[in-house]
């Protein structure tokens, strides 16, 4: 049930764009993307669910294709700020009324000067 | 940023102690969640609660109970606590099922 992450990691230069990749084997009502520094909590980044709504940050962007069950987090003209763990989660179609959350294990992003 | 605390922040305690972790907000959110997060692991879910007295278990739920007497606390408590428990926990809320949460700075529990 837990969502697969793409890549693991990536290293980056500032100003350089990335993606990463969020892959379920379940049918999904809505993904949602945080951000996590060292020692400290997660923070909401963006939400997509089903039926094409999204909120979230207006410097990042992301896309859900229901279909596949799959999301992308386009992160563009990457900032030194931008470095940390990505984790996207995902609230089952039969869960839309708990928002249980099942996470992926996340993607580690360093953005260098 | 939401207003939810945690307490403590930081606790070592030994093996077979029971131990209860808070988390307490002032968004007067319905949703409420405890996860854990392990290396390797990412977050899991252990209990949630979808209103007072109302709670369900989570994926990891083992070892684990929770109780929620009033809208902005809610408490999980670990009976007899294992080096297996040794993570840190996070608590998170919610003002709909199924949209964003809001995550607490977490607590760091250390079994020896």
């Amino acid at each position: 049930q837990q969502p697969v992450q793409s890549p693991q990691a990536v290293i980056l230069r500032e100003g350089e764009d990335a993606v990463i990749n969020c892959s379920s084997s379940k049918a999904l009502y809505s993904v949602h993307w945080y951000r996590q520094k060292h020692g400290e909590a997660p923070v909401f980044l963006m939400i997509l669910l089903k039926g094409g709504e999204q909120k979230g940050h207006d410097k990042i962007s992301a896309s859900f294709n229901e279909k596949k069950q799959q999301s992308s987090l386009y992160l563009t003209a990457s900032q030194l700020s931008y470095s940390g763990t990505y984790f996207c989660g995902t609230v089952l179609i039969g869960s839309s009324n708990t928002g249980k959350l099942i996470f992926g294990q996340g993607t580690t992003l360093q953005v260098k000067p | 940023d939401a207003g939810i605390t945690q307490s403590p922040r930081h606790k070592v305690t030994e093996t077979g102690t029971p131990v209860t972790l808070r988390c307490h907000q002032t968004e007067n959110h319905r949703y409420m969640y405890w996860y854990r997060q392990d290396p390797g692991h990412g977050l899991r879910l252990i209990h949630y609660s979808y209103g007072v007295k109302d709670t369900d278990k989570g994926e990891v739920s083992d070892g684990y109970s929770v109780s929620r007497s009033k809208t902005e606390d809610f408490l999980l408590t670990l009976e007899s606590a294992t080096s297996s428990q040794t993570s840190v926990y996070f608590c998170a809320i919610g003002g709909q099922p199924a949209y964003e949460q809001y995550f607490g700075p977490g607590t760091r529990l250390t079994v020896t």
